[in-house]
């Protein structure tokens, strides 16, 4: 079966600071996808990322950057220089790639970022 | 432009009653799900489809019911509504393309009383 665990639950940082969301999941597939999503107070999911299980390369877009590494099975997601802006639960979901693979989702990290 | 949409937003609805919620999409994606949004779950599968007239049961599926009659739209019904299917129902869409993602509605905010 396949898991994934955010565990934290909450965390509060003030602005500028950086601050790392982490991910760990469980899977006995091979080929698999990783993600993370967004989603702001106004309740919509925000696609952030997709890795595939065959590119551990890390990668960063603007103040968001990703870790990905099989060997401790973790998918961390790290704001560099936080804004209020950032303020969200954070979920982090975990698919298969044959055939038909629902997605099974952690139960997400809530970000609060004061000014 | 939304490719998925659903409806209603919002709907209050008593226990015992039918309750139907629509996702319509404009993707053409074959595969579609509704998941529902609790605090400290995350988001849980309740049930899919693969294709028309294709569904099956997720995680969470005891007291719902869908259907899908044509390749844009899902229904979820929740047969006998009762207080703990008080939720946020989210739809997503997706296909195994070299896009391979989920698209995901705004979400239904559903209130059992």
């Amino acid at each position: 079966a396949q898991k994934v665990t955010q565990a934290q639950t909450e965390i509060s940082v003030v602005e500028k600071e950086d601050v790392t969301l982490d991910c760990v999941y469980e899977t006995r597939d091979t080929t698999y996808y990783l993600f993370w999503y967004k989603q702001p107070p106004s309740g919509e999911l925000v696609f952030l990322i997709r890795r595939n299980s065959f590119d551990e390369q890390n990668e960063i877009s603007g103040r968001y950057s990703w870790n990905f590494q099989k060997s401790t099975s973790s998918f961390n997601f790290t704001i560099t220089a936080s804004q209020v802006v950032d303020s969200a639960v954070y979920f982090c979901a975990l698919s298969g790639n044959t055939g038909f693979q629902k997605l099974v989702f952690g139960t997400g990290t809530r970000l609060l970022v004061s000014p | 432009d939304a490719g998925i949409t659903q409806s209603p937003r919002h709907k209050v609805t008593e226990t015992g009653t039918p309750v139907t919620l629509r996702c319509h999409q404009t993707e053409n994606h074959r595969y579609m799900y509704w998941y529902r949004q609790d605090p400290g779950h995350g988001l849980r599968l309740i049930h899919y489809s693969y294709g028309v007239k294709d569904t099956d049961k997720g995680e969470v599926s005891d007291g719902y019911s869908v259907s899908r009659s044509k390749t844009e739209d899902f229904l979820l019904t929740l047969e006998s509504a009762t207080s703990s299917q008080t939720s946020v129902y989210f739809c997503a869409i997706s296909e195994m393309d070299r896009e391979y993602g989920y698209t995901f509605g705004s979400g239904t905010r559903l209130t059992v009383v």
